[in-house]
């Protein structure tokens, strides 16, 4: 079994630019989750969809956003970045919120 | 809030064992624990949670105490591979995705 794919592996954007990072959870899951997670600390929760339906945000500016599509994999797309957008994130997926499988993360980095 | 855990860094020899702690200020129904190695997504190892209920790998250990919202994560006879950031993630409620990580605790195990 496949687990979380995430694209791409590695990105470099330019300040103000916008990014659409993607996510495939693991066949069955139908809830994902996005982190930000910034080197030496612990992940973030940026959202979570169920059932394409968005069941939780954290504290992150309204330049984040997401969507879940009709076959569970998501998008997170983050506009007008900035330097502090520079971090690994992470897309978990889970069957009944009993545990969470992440992804390699995509590494973004911002200059 | 963000749980804390304790200690910040642990060094071991290989077959030593250790505790790592998980304090949060808030009411818990559960608590996830990680492990990270570097350049690698978080790797689930157990969920405890509200009521006695766990489920995770058979070699490791965990206590949940939901008074003092308190977790425990206990790994004995550590070997090399038990090496990275362990972090432990809070819920509070059963409906969410949204789990709250700590800082983390690096985990050596040398030879």
């Amino acid at each position: 079994d496949a687990g979380v794919t995430q694209s791409p592996t590695h990105l470099i954007k330019t300040r103000g630019q916008q990014v659409t990072l993607r996510c495939s959870p693991i066949s069955g899951h139908k809830s994902v989750s996005w982190y930000q997670q910034v080197l030496g600390q612990g992940p973030q929760f940026i959202f979570q969809y169920y059932e394409k339906e968005e069941r939780g945000r954290g504290n992150f500016p309204d330049r984040f956003s997401a969507r879940q599509f009709p076959n569970y994999s998501s998008e997170l797309n983050v506009n007008a970045l900035l330097l502090g957008d520079s971090a690994l994130y992470l897309c978990a997926s889970s069957l009944d919120n009993y545990g969470y499988t992440f992804g390699s993360g995509t590494r973004l980095t911002v200059v | 809030q963000q749980p804390v855990q304790s200690p910040q860094a642990v060094i071991l020899r290989e077959g030593e064992d250790a505790v790592i702690n998980c304090s949060s200020s808030k009411a818990l129904y559960s608590v996830h624990w990680y492990r990270q190695k570097h350049g690698e997504a978080p790797v689930f190892l157990m969920i405890l949670l509200k009521g006695g209920e766990q489920k995770g790998h058979e070699k490791i250990s965990a206590s949940f105490n939901e008074k003092k919202q308190q977790s425990s994560l206990y790994l004995t006879a550590s070997q090399l591979s038990y090496s990275g950031t362990y972090f432990c993630g809070t819920a509070g409620s059963s409906n969410t995705g949204k789990l709250i990580f700590g800082q983390g605790t690096t985990l050596q195990v040398k030879p």
